[in-house]
This record gives structure tokens, C-alpha cells and sequence, in this order.
């Protein structure tokens, strides 16, 4: 069975702080999407990482996709109150559609 | 465009009845899937269908029934409610690729489910 298990599970941090969030397992998938969740709303994707050691960035949000395809971070520069919800990796294995999402790391940046 | 729409926002049901949550798109999306959130546990998939007439088990099948007849809509039934199906439902659609994976899922904006 596919687990990603991620970590932190909740974060609180000052605005201005940096912050990595880390998405694991133990099996391969042919990518990995990184979504945030506000309350009371559905995800929405960040990114997609693709390529073993790809890395992304999105602002002041950098993405990265291990070599092995296993594991991904996020890393935030500068947190903001905006940067504020539940932030979920997913993915599926190579050749199929049945996505697993990652338990959330719950930030909460404050001003 | 709508994107994905849910119905109903809320709903309260009593143990043993059933219902039909609705989902639709209008995205023209082959891919479209089933989750349910509970607190602390993330999003964990029911069902998925990658076009009309075709549907697969996700991680927690059991006691959900789907159907996709047309690529528009895909149902989600609930055949005996249990206290345990307490919880959000969020349906999602997206592109799907021929060898596998989907390219960025849409979400609606989920059914809250209270199961008394």
C-alpha cells in the first residue's frame, strides 16, 4: 500500500520566517502535485513536479521532486499571512490514477 | 464556466438511509474522482472514473456506489449511511494522460455529510 506521510503536521511561524514541509515515502510515483486548501473550500494545485530532482518555484515557494521519485519538499521564503491554509502533497503510482494525498501540514503564519 | 459544482453544500442524514451526492463539470475532463476529508487524515479517494462507462476502486470503496453515463456527471451514492461516513466529500475532475496520472485535479467546493 502507498502511504506519503508528511511533515510537519502543523506549523506556526512569524511573518518573514522560512519554512521546509516534507512529503515521503517509500514508493515510486510518476509525479508528485503539491495543492493548498483554505477552509471550507477544495484544493487547489500549486505545482506538478515531473522529473527526478526537478526543482520548481513558484514565487517565494520552491518545489522539489527527489531523485529517486519518492519524496518532495516545499520550501517558503519569507512566510506571509497569505501563505496561511493546509498545504497536501498526492500522487500515484507509474501507470495508474489512483491518487493518495499526504495527511497536510496545517501552517498558520503570523503577522 | 462553472468548473466542478457539488450538491448538496450540506446535508444530515439518519443511520440506514441513503442518498446521492451529485457532481458536475464542464471542463470536458475524462478524469473524475470521489474523495473524503477527514480531520487529520488528509484526502483519501472512493472511486474514480477516467471516462464514461468506465469506474475503479479508490483506497475506501466501501459502502459508496458510482456510475459515470455521461462525462459530465459523476454520482456518488451512499446505499446505508453510517455514522463512520461522517465526513466531506469532495468531488474532482482533470485531464488524464494515457500512460497514467492526471494533469491538475479541480475541486468543488464539497458536501458536508453529518450521519446521525
Amino acid at each position: 500500500t502507498q502511504l506519503l506521510e508528511q511533515s510537519p503536521q502543523f506549523l506556526s511561524i512569524q511573518e518573514g520566517e522560512n519554512l521546509t514541509v516534507y512529503c515521503n515515502s517509500s514508493s515510486v510515483f510518476s509525479s508528485l502535485q503539491w495543492y493548498r486548501q483554505e477552509p471550507g473550500e477544495g484544493p487547489v494545485l500549486l505545482v506538478t513536479v515531473v522529473t527526478g530532482g526537478e526543482v520548481k518555484k513558484l514565487k517565494r515557494l520552491t518545489f522539489q521532486f527527489g531523485d529517486a521519485r519518492k519524496d518532495s519538499s516545499l520550501h517558503i521564503t519569507a512566510a506571509q499571512p497569505g501563505d496561511t491554509g493546509l498545504y497536501l502533497c498526492a500522487g500515484a503510482a507509474p501507470g495508474t490514477y489512483k491518487y493518495i494525498f499526504g495527511t497536510g501540514t496545517r501552517l498558520k503564519v503570523l503577522a | 464556466n462553472a468548473g466542478v459544482t457539488q450538491t448538496p453544500k450540506f446535508q444530515v442524514l439518519k443511520t440506514g438511509q441513503s442518498m446521492t451526492l451529485q457532481c458536475a463539470q464542464d471542463m470536458n475532463h475524462e478524469y473524475m474522482s470521489w474523495y473524503r476529508q477527514d480531520p487529520g487524515m488528509g484526502l483519501r479517494l472512493i472511486h474514480y472514473s477516467v471516462g464514461a462507462g468506465i469506474t475503479d476502486q479508490g483506497e475506501v470503496p466501501n459502502g459508496y456506489n458510482v456510475s459515470r453515463s455521461t462525462t459530465e456527471d459523476f454520482p456518488l451514492r451512499l446505499l446505508s449511511a453510517a455514522p463512520s461516513q461522517t465526513s466531506v466529500y469532495f468531488c474532482a475532475s482533470s485531464y488524464s494522460q494515457p500512460s497514467g496520472g492526471v494533469d491538475e485535479q479541480f475541486f468543488g467546493p464539497g458536501t458536508r455529510l453529518t450521519v446521525l
